[in-house]
């Protein structure tokens, strides 16, 4: 799987748009963009993927540059419940290979 | 509730001695995925099923891990000769493939204590 590179942290004022970003730079054209938080004292949490377009559900947009060697997670009014760490995945078979991940602190 | 659960949420144990935890999967997942962390650390993934058959292991899976998923549902883990280092939050996930796989649910781990 492709390496991926994240902020260990962030900050983000409650209310406004987060914006966390990563860089895959060795991906491969067959490896999906993943992102899962995991909040304090619980398990990961899927939040959304892609291949080569921009998705967005309820949660958050998953905003994939042109050639796919980075991505912005965005979630678009944050809260305080947003408060987690964040992983950024390239993967392309059945196993999750987590990183370390940004932790997102969002500010009252 | 029918989230993927674990038992027990957490376990003591002295170095030695065996230990297992069981998995329950969203009811109809055909995956079963095992990881494990450690404080500050993202997940590691250890192993993973498809309906009974185990069909990857990690290198982290030393020889007193074993895992099983007998009738494709519920997974145990056991871990033999406990040791300090096996000290970690042990995570268990499930997907269906019939809906791509890309969302893997996670329970909410077991925490093992080795003293």
């Amino acid at each position: 799987d492709a390496k991926t590179t994240q902020p260990p942290s962030m900050d983000c004022a409650e209310g406004r748009a987060a914006n966390l970003p990563c860089n895959h730079s060795t991906i491969s054209g067959n490896e999906y963009v993943y992102w899962y938080r995991q909040i304090h004292s619980q398990g990961p949490q899927y939040i959304i993927h892609g291949l080569k377009n921009n998705e967005t559900n309820e949660m958050a947009s998953l905003i994939i540059t042109e050639d796919r060697k980075s991505s912005t997670l965005i979630l678009p009014h944050a809260t305080l419940r947003d408060t987690a760490v964040y992983y950024c995945i390239v993967r392309r078979d059945d196993k999750i290979i987590f990183g370390k991940g940004t932790r997102l602190h969002i500010l009252p | 509730d029918t989230g993927v659960s674990q038992n027990p949420r957490h376990k003591i144990t002295k170095r030695g001695q065996n230990v297992t935890f069981r998995c329950d999967p969203i009811s109809e997942h055909n995956r079963l995925y095992w990881y494990r962390q450690t404080l500050g650390q993202g997940p590691e993934f250890l192993t993973y099923f498809q309906n009974e058959a185990q069909l990857e292991k990690s290198r982290l899976l030393s020889d007193r891990f074993s895992a099983e998923r007998p009738k494709g549902s519920f997974s145990t883990l056991e871990i033999q000769r406990t040791e300090q280092g096996d000290s970690a939050m042990y995570l268990c996930a499930s997907s269906a493939t019939d809906r791509g796989g890309h969302e893997q649910y996670f329970g909410p781990g077991t925490r093992l204590t080795v003293t």
